[in-house]
């Protein structure tokens, strides 16, 4: 199954903090996280592995709870450079090739 | 620099005709994919293979064709039986699929297909 993602779209302004939601029914193994701006191609930006590591970038920070089957993505201090659709990425189980199942995405908006 | 190429990075066709768009990398990585992103749907896996030679269907495979003959390149035929084949077409690799990880993607620039 899809995870859900929350909201499905913030506006922030400069320097404003902002989190972004990723649930899944299912058990997570590892959640992975990418960022696309308009007309571009989603970049890594972080993946939690199941048990605890955490791989980061800059001023965003990202949390994974197991048991609740979720994960938080956390922007500080947003920047303009920040916009774009945040989508979150889950293996869809054990023994399954690493294949990511996507959520449908957060469009964040950053104005000055 | 290492990085995966697609081509063409617009295209548009008739209804009722094949079309292959191309993906090639050159990562050395072993497992790529084809994903398909509508508007307010996220990516939905097409087709993804491991190794040359091999690949498996994903959740939306029907209508469309893909080969693996080389490390290197994963092209992607939208066929006429696809029955909405408008959309922004990705293709991605990682280093292999069966770690996590060893998971993450690298994305090409897209194909936006747009079928008249």
């Amino acid at each position: 199954q899809q995870p859900v993602q929350s909201p499905q779209a913030v506006i922030l302004r400069e320097g404003e903090d902002a989190v972004i939601n990723c649930s899944s029914s299912k058990a997570l193994y590892s959640v992975h996280w990418y960022r696309q701006k308009h007309g571009e191609a989603p970049v890594f930006l972080m993946i939690l592995l199941k048990g605890g590591e955490q791989k980061g970038h800059e001023k965003i920070s990202a949390s994974f709870n197991e048991k609740k089957q979720q994960s938080s993505l956390y922007l500080t201090a947003s920047q303009l450079s920040y916009s774009g659709t945040y989508f979150c990425g889950t293996e869809r189980g054990a023994g399954s090739q690493g294949n990511l199942i996507f959520g449908k995405g957060t469009k964040l908006s950053v104005k000055p | 620099d290492g990085g995966i190429t697609q081509s063409p990075k617009y295209l548009f066709r008739k209804e009722g005709q094949n079309v292959t768009l191309s993906c090639e990398q050159n990562l050395n990585h072993d497992a790529m994919y084809w994903y398909r992103q509508d508007p307010g749907q996220g990516l939905r896996l097409i087709y993804y293979s491991q190794i040359v030679n091999d690949f498996q269907k994903g959740d939306i495979a029907e209508g469309y064709s893909v080969s693996r003959e080389k490390k290197e390149s994963f092209p992607l035929t939208v066929t006429s039986a696809q029955k909405n084949p408008t959309a922004f077409y990705l293709c991605a690799s990682s280093i292999d699929s069966g770690s996590s990880g060893a998971n993450v993607l690298t994305f090409g620039a897209g194909s936006r297909l747009t079928v008249l």
